[in-house]
C-alpha cells in the first residue's frame, strides 16, 4: 500500500454504537490530520497530531476521540453520535518543517441513523 | 480568523477553454497555499503547493500564482479537458505553536463538457 489509506470506506452506525475510523500513512510523514466534510460546507479541520502529540483540537465535541499511537497510524473513535455527524471523514498527512504539502486519504463515508 | 473565499462557486465550460479559478484569503500571514482537486465522493489530490516566498508554480497545464500582499491566488488551467471536471479547493496554512494549521475554501465546481 502506498500513500494514505483509510478504513472502512463506508460506515453506517446507530446513535448508540461505538465505532472507530482508521488511517494509515506510508509516506514517512510526522503529522496527521482529521477533517470533516459535510455537504455545502468548507472542509473542517478537526484534529492535528504532530510527532504523535495533539497540537490542535478545533472545538470538536467529545463524542469524537482521536488517538495517534505512532506517526503512521491515526484513529478516530466515535460514540453516541448524532445524525448531523453524517459526513465524509478525511485523513491527511504531511511532513512538518519541510514544505508541509498535505496528502489525503480516500475518506470514510459515515452515516449516522 | 482566516477566511478563504473561492470564486466562482461553479463553472461550466466547453472543452478547450482556458480557465482561471480564484482564491482569496483575509490574513496574509500565511506559510503556504495548496491547490487540490476532489472528484465526487473521493479524497483530495494535491495539484500545486506554493510557499509564501514564491510567486507561482507550474505543473503541466496548471499554473498557480500567489500574491500574498493582496491575499489572492489564481489557478490557471490551459486547454481544459472533460477529465478536468472536479471540485477545486484551495487551502492556506498559518503557523501555530510549531504546527501549520490549514483553512480551506468551499471550492469551485468545474464541469468541462465535450
Amino acid at each position: 500500500e502506498t500513500g494514505v489509506t483509510q478504513t472502512p470506506r463506508h460506515l453506517v452506525m446507530g446513535m448508540t454504537n461505538k465505532k472507530s475510523l482508521k488511517c494509515e500513512q506510508h509516506l514517512g510523514h510526522n503529522a496527521m490530520y482529521w477533517y470533516k466534510q459535510s455537504a455545502k460546507k468548507p472542509l473542517e479541520l478537526m484534529f492535528v497530531y504532530s510527532l504523535e502529540e495533539r497540537v490542535e483540537n478545533n472545538s470538536v465535541p467529545s463524542r469524537f476521540s482521536p488517538e495517534c499511537p505512532n506517526s503512521s497510524h491515526l484513529f478516530l473513535h466515535l460514540h453516541t453520535l448524532q445524525p448531523e455527524d453524517s459526513a465524509l471523514y478525511l485523513c491527511a498527512s504531511s511532513q512538518e518543517e519541510v514544505n508541509n504539502e498535505q496528502f489525503f486519504g480516500p475518506g470514510t463515508r459515515l452515516t449516522v441513523l | 480568523k482566516q477566511e478563504v473565499t473561492q470564486i466562482p462557486a461553479a463553472l461550466s465550460v466547453p472543452e478547450g477553454e482556458n480557465l482561471v479559478l480564484n482564491c482569496s484569503f483575509t490574513d496574509s500571514a500565511i506559510y503556504n497555499l495548496q491547490w487540490f482537486r476532489q472528484d465526487p465522493g473521493k479524497g483530495l489530490t494535491s495539484l500545486l503547493l506554493i510557499q509564501s516566498s514564491q510567486r507561482e508554480q507550474t505543473s503541466g497545464r496548471l499554473n498557480a500564482s500567489l500574491d500574498k500582499s493582496s491575499g489572492r491566488s489564481t489557478l490557471y488551467i490551459a486547454a481544459s479537458q472533460p477529465g478536468d471536471s472536479a471540485t477545486y479547493l484551495c487551502a492556506v496554512r498559518r503557523a501555530s505553536g510549531g504546527s501549520y494549521i490549514p483553512t480551506f475554501g468551499r471550492g469551485t465546481s468545474l464541469i468541462v463538457h465535450p
